[in-house]
């Protein structure tokens, strides 16, 4: 069974920072890896894709790795600003099962 | 595109009382994925099914959980007799291929 770990659970930093959010998962045979964010009582907004052939994604300020074979991926947000305050998850895919980690909550303090 | 939709986007029922959810998928995707969210149990997927099919309904928590997919633009998610610990946001996706999931805004329920 698929086991999703998120580091950290909770974060604030101040605006401007570069920050790493970083995810593990148990059993690395995986079809892609997806992150999601998520707003206070709100659904679930898909920011990027990693296919497991790929090793990175980038979106804008965004950008995803994954290292497949050791089970971790990483979500790098450079210059954050107030707006990316949110909950962010990590979603590894077996076929079309994702398996989602508790997050990590998210605070830009301007 | 709308997006997924669902309705109703709150529910406040009674104990006992039956509840249905629904979903209308993106236009054009062939797998649509039910998931309860809770402080406890965080995202669980519930069911999906492919091509209005269903394919893995392991998560489903017991006989009182039911889903069907009539058609490729509307499903539903049924509990029939609902409870206390039912109570939760249930989202629906839909995806296109075994790729990328896009949800819905997500029904909270409420059962007293």
């Amino acid at each position: 069974k698929q086991e999703v770990t998120q580091i950290p659970a909770a974060l604030s930093v101040p605006e401007g920072e570069n920050l790493v959010l970083n995810c593990s998962f148990t059993d690395s045979a995986i079809y892609n890896l997806q992150w999601f964010r998520q707003d206070p009582g709100k659904g679930l907004t898909s920011l990027l894709l990693i296919q497991s052939s790929q090793r990175e994604q980038t979106s804008g300020r965004l950008n995803a790795s994954l290292d497949k074979s050791s089970g971790r991926s990483t979500l790098y947000i450079a210059a954050s600003q107030p707006g990316d305050s949110a909950t962010y998850l990590c979603a590894p895919g077996s076929g079309s099962r994702l398996t989602f980690g508790e997050g990590t909550q998210l605070t830009v303090n301007p | 595109d709308a997006g997924v939709i669902q309705s109703p986007r709150h529910e406040v029922t009674e104990m006992g009382q039956e509840v249905t959810l629904r979903c209308k998928p993106i236009s054009g995707h062939d797998y649509l994925f039910w998931y309860r969210q809770t402080m406890m149990r965080g995202l669980e997927l519930l069911i999906y099914f492919n091509n209005n099919v269903p394919i893995d309904d392991s998560g489903m928590p017991e006989d009182r959980f039911s889903a069907k997919m009539p058609n490729a633009s509307f499903s539903t998610l049924k509990i029939q007799p609902s409870e206390p610990r039912d109570s939760a946001v249930y989202f629906c996706a839909s995806s296109l291929g075994a790729l990328e999931q896009y949800f819905g805004p997500g029904t909270r329920l409420t059962v007293t």
